[in-house]
């Protein structure tokens, strides 16, 4: 059964923890994107990646990191340094990473800042 | 800077009725137009998507009027169901870039 999974459903961090999102794809897609969702702002994008070993900033990529070490998986980081890390995190993937190719989204994670 | 604006925020449609969302863009670079569909605790999922070579594409209750000299395009759901209750997002992206740029959404209630 082929699809996205994001680990875990629910995630509570305390204040100045650095904190990571697991991202998995069994679809083979070359590209992968990580998004965070926040009420009345749609989807932003934080990083994406087209190719093993590569990835590129997104619109709002200051305070988070990524590494993409294999093709099926792209954890991404919330550190310390993100100033409002409460959202909905989403992680998604596409065949190749060109502009209309349809992305799958995985379930998504909720971080909470205590 | 929203690069594709999208509203209303929030709509209420009787069962049967028509729902529209509207998104307009800015940059005429963009050349394609998807719409996702959201529910509560999901990722969004593809709903329909147009190129702007048409003006309108149907897939079932599902259509997309696109106007391209004004820089809008909509969603129309004909018949709307109270399972279509969802938040839709509108996006664009440019032939020669790497993301789609998103609507901030709009969540629809479709009362039985």
């Amino acid at each position: 059964d082929g699809g996205i999974t994001q680990s875990p459903k629910y995630l509570f961090r305390k204040e100045g923890q650095n904190v990571t999102l697991s991202c998995e794809q069994n679809l083979n897609h070359d590209a992968m994107y990580w998004y965070r969702q926040d009420p009345g702002q749609g989807l932003r994008l934080i990083y994406y990646s087209q190719i093993v070993n590569d990835f590129q900033k997104g619109d709002i990529a200051e305070g988070y990191s990524v590494s993409r070490e294999k093709k099926e998986s792209f954890p991404l980081t919330v550190t310390s340094a993100q100033k409002n890390p409460t959202a909905f995190y989403l992680c998604a993937s596409s065949i190749r990473g060109s502009p209309t190719d349809t992305q799958y989204f995985g379930p998504g994670t909720r971080l909470t800042v205590l | 800077q929203q690069q594709v604006k999208q509203s209303p925020q929030s709509l209420i449609v009787q069962k049967g009725g028509i729902s529209i969302i509207n998104c307009a863009y800015e940059n005429t670079a963009f050349d394609y137009f998807p719409w996702y569909q959201q529910f509560p605790g999901k990722g969004p999922a593809l709903l329909i998507a147009i190129r702007p070579d048409v003006s309108e594409k149907k897939e079932g209750r599902f259509t997309i009027s696109f106007n391209k000299s004004a820089k809008q395009f909509s969603l129309h759901i004909m018949d709307s169901q109270p399972g279509d209750s969802a938040t839709y997002f509108c996006a664009a992206s440019k032939n020669t870039g790497n993301q789609f740029y998103f609507g901030t959404g709009t969540s629809l209630t479709v009362i039985p």
